[in-house]
């Protein structure tokens, strides 16, 4: 069965503190992995695609890398504005459906 | 990326009535997806709408109880029917686009059923 498990639920960084989120799947044939941010109260924002192991992006402070197992969301001197969820979500070949992670709510203080 | 818009927003519902959640795209989309997210919970798929057919439900979900119209390429509506307080959740929208195939959300609708 596809699954997605994200860690740690939920992370406090000081403003500046670089840390990583970590999301280990497990897909019968992967055909995306995606990363998303999501505020309170709003829809899930598009971050990253990742296609193939080895595979790294980056926007702004984050930056996305994926092996055959884990996905990890690098924050690099975080600000208070990158407060938020991030979830975490696969597709399989077979399918063009998404499977989410429970997402890490990550909290950063100035 | 693509432009999504829900309405309502929010809404306050009594028990044992219905409603009705309105997703309407900027240009046209073959696929459309809608998705619950329960208190503190991650997205969980309730079904695929595609134009001209019947919209493909997920084990758990049934089309009495979450009917979905998707009656051209850019609109569908999704109904929420004989609500109980267990169905107070968001409710997003969603489609698929682009040669990334990438997803993108609606605003959603936050329901809360008393």
């Amino acid at each position: 069965e596809d699954q997605v498990t994200q860690s740690p639920e939920a992370l406090r960084l000081q403003e500046g503190e670089s840390s990583s989120l970590n999301c280990s799947y497990t897909v019968s044939g992967l055909r995306g992995l995606f990363w998303y941010r999501q505020d309170p109260g709003k829809g899930p924002e598009f971050l990253f695609t990742l296609y193939s192991a080895g595979e790294e992006k980056e926007k702004e402070r984050l930056k996305a890398t994926l092996t055959k197992k884990e996905s990890f969301l690098h924050i690099t001197a975080p600000k208070p504005e990158d407060s938020a969820t991030y979830l975490c979500a696969v597709r399989a070949y077979n399918t063009d459906k998404l499977i989410f992670g429970t997402g890490t709510r990550l909290q950063v203080f100035p | 990326s693509a432009v999504i818009s829900q309405k309502p927003s929010r809404d306050i519902c009594q028990r044992g009535t219905s409603l009705t959640i309105q997703c309407q795209v900027d240009s046209q989309v073959t696929m459309m997806f809608w998705y619950r997210q329960q208190p503190g919970q991650s997205l969980t798929l309730i079904a695929t709408a595609n134009q001209g057919s019947e919209a493909t439900y997920e084990s758990g979900f049934v089309i009495d109880k979450f009917p979905i119209s998707r009656p051209n390429l850019t609109f569908s509506t999704l109904t929420v029917s004989n609500m109980s307080p267990e169905d107070s959740s968001i409710y997003l929208c969603s489609v698929l686009r682009g040669r990334a195939e990438t997803q993108y959300f609606g605003p959603g609708t936050r329901l809360l059923v008393l």
